[in-house]
């Protein structure tokens, strides 16, 4: 419905799995966006990508991996990860990254739970 | 002190009350400013922007005081639809000219018959 889909919704996975999240964005947009949301906690901006580049990684673990092999599609690579990590992990995209106050459109998240 | 701060509550109202949220922020550069609804296992989606002069859509008004670094929404005539948690949103930027919005842990807000 806001034009972000994410894949899976829900995964469960073991600390020595590999998986990873989609998001792809139909809205046409240049920015792409990886938050993370835990229990009691605000979003947490983990990487920008702008017109496949990326402009910002929030001191992110390397467990995490992000790729944007185009403006419409984002993806979120996982290894080794721990359980602390259980969160909702939310997609988002904008029209540009610029600082310009852009409105966020997100994807429905995945929840990703790591035993 | 943290960068974007607000009451957790839940705020428990009746319906058609009036509530009001506020939201302080820390960094007195900030550029822009929102609030984002999010409703039990959904994306948070954007509700409003904040504007210097204020802006109200609706029953929803929301205000900016940038001397005291806050803003708020005030709900009107709530309805039992508006039970969700609502995020205050502020655009800190970067030192590369990106946009980064930082979230608030957010406001439940329980409207009751």
């Amino acid at each position: 419905e806001t034009g972000v889909t994410q894949t899976p919704r829900h995964l469960v996975m073991g600390m020595t799995n590999k998986k990873s999240l989609k998001c792809e964005q139909h809205l046409g947009h240049n920015a792409m966006y990886w938050y993370k949301q835990s229990a009691k906690k605000p979003l947490e901006l983990m990487f920008v990508y702008s017109l496949e580049e990326r402009v910002e990684n929030n001191s992110v673990p390397s467990r995490f991996s992000p790729e944007c092999p185009n403006s419409s599609h984002l993806f979120l690579h996982l290894h080794t990860l721990q359980p602390e990590d259980s969160a909702l992990y939310l997609c988002a995209s904008s029209l540009e990254a610029q600082k310009g106050g852009e409105k966020l459109f997100f994807g429905s998240g995945t929840q990703l739970s790591v035993l | 002190r943290k960068e974007v701060e607000q009451d957790p509550g839940p705020f428990n109202v009746p319906e058609g009350a009036t509530v009001a949220f506020n939201c302080t922020y820390s960094n007195s550069a900030s550029q822009s400013f929102f609030w984002y609804r999010q409703d039990c296992r959904k994306e948070p989606k954007l509700l409003m922007s904040v504007y210097s002069s204020g802006n109200e859509d609706g029953r929803f008004t929301a205000q900016l005081n940038r001397a005291s670094q806050y803003i708020s929404l005030l709900i009107r005539d709530s309805k039992l639809s508006d039970s969700a948690t609502y995020l205050c949103v502020v655009n800190m930027g970067t030192n590369t000219g990106f946009q980064k919005l930082v979230f608030g842990t957010g406001t439940r807000l329980l409207v009751s018959p």
